[in-house]
């Protein structure tokens, strides 16, 4: 079975400084991976997601990820972060079905 | 386009009484599935459906029931809620054509309260 492991349950970072959220999957082959964010009262939008290739995906919002599969990690990061980007952050796997598994999220709070 | 869109936004419901939450894609997906959230648990896939006619089970299906007659409608049903579905509910949908890549696109959810 699929799984994801995001450790930090909260990160608070200041406006202007750099960011990477982790995020650990278990599942036996090459995975699909995505990153959505979602919003306070809002849905989940997807902001990136690896299923080949280059293993280093870039995404909206100037996020981008790198997919290692020696570590079984797909962790987000932004050089820069801005005070709109305070949200949840979830990781999710798609193994050979249509079925997500996400994450529990990690909360980021920007402080200006 | 609509997108995935959910009615209603909110609802509170006693212990017992049963609703249907709804769910309508106007982007011709063939996949859409139901996922609840709640704090620390990320979002679990309670139902899908990867065509008209053709439902799933997910994670956590205990105490709903799903159909789909039509591709554009998947209705989520609550028989006799109770507390420990207070939730919020998201739908999603996303092509079946090109495989598991494929992005689910989220509605804006259902804020669901058991008392």
């Amino acid at each position: 079975a699929q799984s994801v492991t995001q450790p930090d349950i909260h990160i608070t970072v200041s406006e202007g400084a750099s960011l990477e959220l982790r995020c650990n999957y278990s599942y036996g082959a090459t995975p699909y991976l995505f990153w959505y964010v979602q919003s306070p009262g809002q849905g989940l939008q997807l902001l990136l997601k690896y299923f080949s290739g280059d293993t280093l995906v870039q995404g909206i919002k100037g996020f981008e990820a790198e997919f290692k599969r020696s570590q079984s990690s797909f962790n987000l990061r932004k050089p820069s972060v801005h005070w709109s980007d305070a949200a949840e952050y979830f990781c999710a796997v798609k193994g050979g079905g249509n079925k997500l598994t996400f994450g529990t999220g990690t909360q980021l709070k920007v402080e200006l | 386009n609509a997108g995935v869109t959910q009615t209603p936004k909110f609802q509170v419901l006693k212990t017992g009484q049963s609703m249907t939450l709804q769910c309508a894609q106007d982007m011709n997906h063939e996949y859409m599935s139901w996922y609840r959230q709640d704090p620390g648990m990320g979002l679990r896939l309670i139902h899908y459906s990867v065509g008209a006619g053709i439902t799933d089970q997910g994670e956590v299906p205990n105490g709903y029931n799903v159909s789909r007659s039509t591709t554009e409608d998947f209705p989520l049903r609550l028989l006799s809620a109770a507390p420990s579905q207070t939730s919020v509910y998201f739908c999603a949908s996303s092509y079946k054509r090109g495989g598991p890549g494929n992005e689910q696109f989220f509605g804006p959810g259902t804020r669901l309260t058991v008392l």
